[in-house]
C-alpha cells in the first residue's frame, strides 16, 4: 500500500522559505506513470494545487505561486520536496502531498493518494 | 485557469435521503472531474474520476454524472458517516489543476 509522508517546521517566520519534504513508501517515485504534488489548505478554506513534480525533474507549478516555489525529488531516498520562499501570513495552510496519474500525453489524472497533512504556520 | 464552482456550499440532510451535488466548470473539462471527501482533519478521499468511475472501495451509493462544464455527485441514500466537505476537481488542463470551493454536507 502506498503511503505519502509530510515532514518540515510547523512555523516558519514571515519573509522566510517554507521547506518540506515528502517520504514515499511502498512504491517508487520513479515509475513513470505518476506526478508527484502538492496542494496547500488554508484554515477553514478550500484545496489549491501548488505544483506536481515527475521523477525526471520536469516540474509545473501554479502561476499563482510560481515566483516563489521551487520543487526537487530524490529518487535515491524516494522524496520529493517543496520550497515556497518569501512566505507571509497568507501562506499558513495545511500542505499535503500527493500522487497523481500521467497519461502518454504527459497530461495529469486525478489525485489518488494522499499524505495526512501538515500544518505550517507563518508568524513572527 | 478554469474556474470550478460548486453548489450548494452546504447542504443540511437527513440519513436516507438522497443527496445531489453540483459541481461547474467555466469551460469544458470533457470527464476529466473528480470528486473528493474530506472530513475533519483528514486529508481528502477520492471517490469519482473520470466524472462517474467510482475509485476502489467507494460504496455503491455514491455517483457521479456529467460531462463537459455541468457534473453531479449523488448520494443515493445518505448515511451518518457521509457528512464532510465535498469538492470537485478538473485535471483536463493544467496549470493550474483547480478545484470546487467545496460542498459542505452536514446531517
Amino acid at each position: 500500500q502506498l503511503q505519502l509522508q509530510e515532514s518540515g517546521p510547523g512555523l516558519v517566520k514571515p519573509s522566510e522559505t517554507l521547506s518540506l519534504t515528502c517520504a514515499v513508501s511502498g512504491g517508487s517515485i520513479s515509475r513513470t506513470t505518476y506526478y508527484w504534488a502538492w496542494i496547500r489548505q488554508p484554515p477553514g478554506k478550500g484545496l489549491e494545487w501548488i505544483g506536481s513534480i515527475y521523477y525526471s525533474g520536469s516540474t509545473y507549478y501554479n502561476p499563482s505561486l510560481r515566483s516563489r516555489i521551487t520543487m526537487s525529488v530524490d529518487t535515491s531516498t524516494n522524496q520529493f520536496s517543496l520550497n515556497l520562499s518569501s512566505v507571509t501570513a497568507a501562506d499558513t495552510a495545511v500542505y499535503f502531498c500527493a500522487r497523481h496519474g500521467r497519461n502518454y500525453q504527459l497530461l495529469p489524472y486525478y489525485f489518488d493518494y494522499w499524505g495526512q497533512g501538515i500544518q505550517v504556520t507563518v508568524s513572527s | 485557469e478554469i474556474v470550478m464552482t460548486q453548489s450548494p456550499a452546504t447542504l443540511s440532510v437527513s440519513p436516507g435521503e438522497r443527496v445531489t451535488l453540483s459541481c461547474r466548470a467555466s469551460q469544458s473539462v470533457t470527464d476529466n472531474l473528480a470528486w473528493y471527501q474530506q472530513k475533519p482533519g483528514q486529508a481528502p478521499r477520492l471517490l469519482i474520476y473520470g466524472a462517474s468511475a467510482r475509485a476502489n472501495g467507494i460504496p455503491a451509493r455514491f455517483s457521479g454524472s456529467g460531462s463537459g462544464t455541468e457534473f453531479t455527485l449523488t448520494i443515493s441514500s445518505l448515511q451518518s458517516e457521509d457528512s464532510a466537505v465535498y469538492y470537485c476537481q478538473q485535471y483536463n488542463k493544467w496549470p493550474p489543476l483547480t478545484f470546487g470551493g467545496g460542498t459542505k454536507v452536514e446531517i
